[in-house]
């Protein structure tokens, strides 16, 4: 069963307008949830994260929001460059276990 | 900077062959991991380790096993490679103590199983 889910396999966005990149969670006691950015051949890097007591975190062009209600979080990238074009990975983490990931969402920034 | 180094970028082997990935962080890091990336299957957890000769189950060890002599060093051992291990193999450590330290990852290694 995913506890973490990223329904768009694939997003495209023109650059200098807004990319918003969702991620779902079944898992109630997750309590702090991080996105990764990944470029073809090279590892995934930490990008942003968010405690549970939170609603916001920003970060420059990067924003992500939680509504713990709705289990839902959100990445915002404001304005998008065709430079973030990447894998971005949802995860979610709760006491010593290990993160579990999302499948992950194809970003495309059109010039 | 924390750099984690997997010894290959690039691997064929042949179906039967026991194939060891290698990966090595310098940053003094206690947990380490080792998943695997597939094409719609996101990032999946095989192993990971909290401390030296510690070593836990992810959720796809089958076919798999791992090794931790040294704090710094975590080897993922193929034991009789097979075509549906063909995959990208990413190595990650991270910070002991706070369990939402970020990890760091690898360049990850490109095994091919033929």
């Amino acid at each position: 069963d995913q506890q973490v889910k990223q329904n768009s396999p694939s997003l495209s966005v023109q650059e200098g307008r807004i990319s918003i990149l969702n991620c779902d969670y079944t898992n109630s006691m997750f309590d702090y949830f991080l996105w990764y950015k990944k470029y073809p051949a090279e590892g995934p890097t930490f990008l942003i994260s968010i405690s549970s007591i939170k609603d916001k975190n920003e970060d420059g062009r990067f924003t992500v929001f939680l509504n713990k209600s709705a289990k839902h979080l959100s990445l915002h990238i404001v304005p998008s460059q065709p430079g973030d074009s990447a894998v971005y990975f949802c995860a979610a983490i709760s006491g010593n276990t290990p993160l579990v990931f999302g499948k992950g969402t194809r970003l495309s920034v059109i010039a | 900077d924390v750099k984690v180094t997997q010894s290959s970028r690039y691997l064929v082997k042949r179906t039967g062959e026991k194939v060891f990935l290698e990966c090595v962080q310098d940053m003094d890091h206690e947990n380490m991991f080792w998943y695997r990336q597939d094409p719609g299957l996101g990032l999946r957890l095989i192993y990971f380790s909290y401390d030296v000769k510690m070593k836990e189950k992810g959720d796809i060890p089958e076919g798999y096993s791992v090794s931790r002599e040294k704090k710094e060093r975590f080897s993922l051992i193929l034991e009789s490679a097979s075509t549906n291990q063909t995959s990208m193999y990413l190595c990650a450590s991270s910070l002991g103590g706070a369990y939402n330290s970020p990890l760091h990852f690898g360049n990850g290694t490109r095994l091919t199983v033929t």
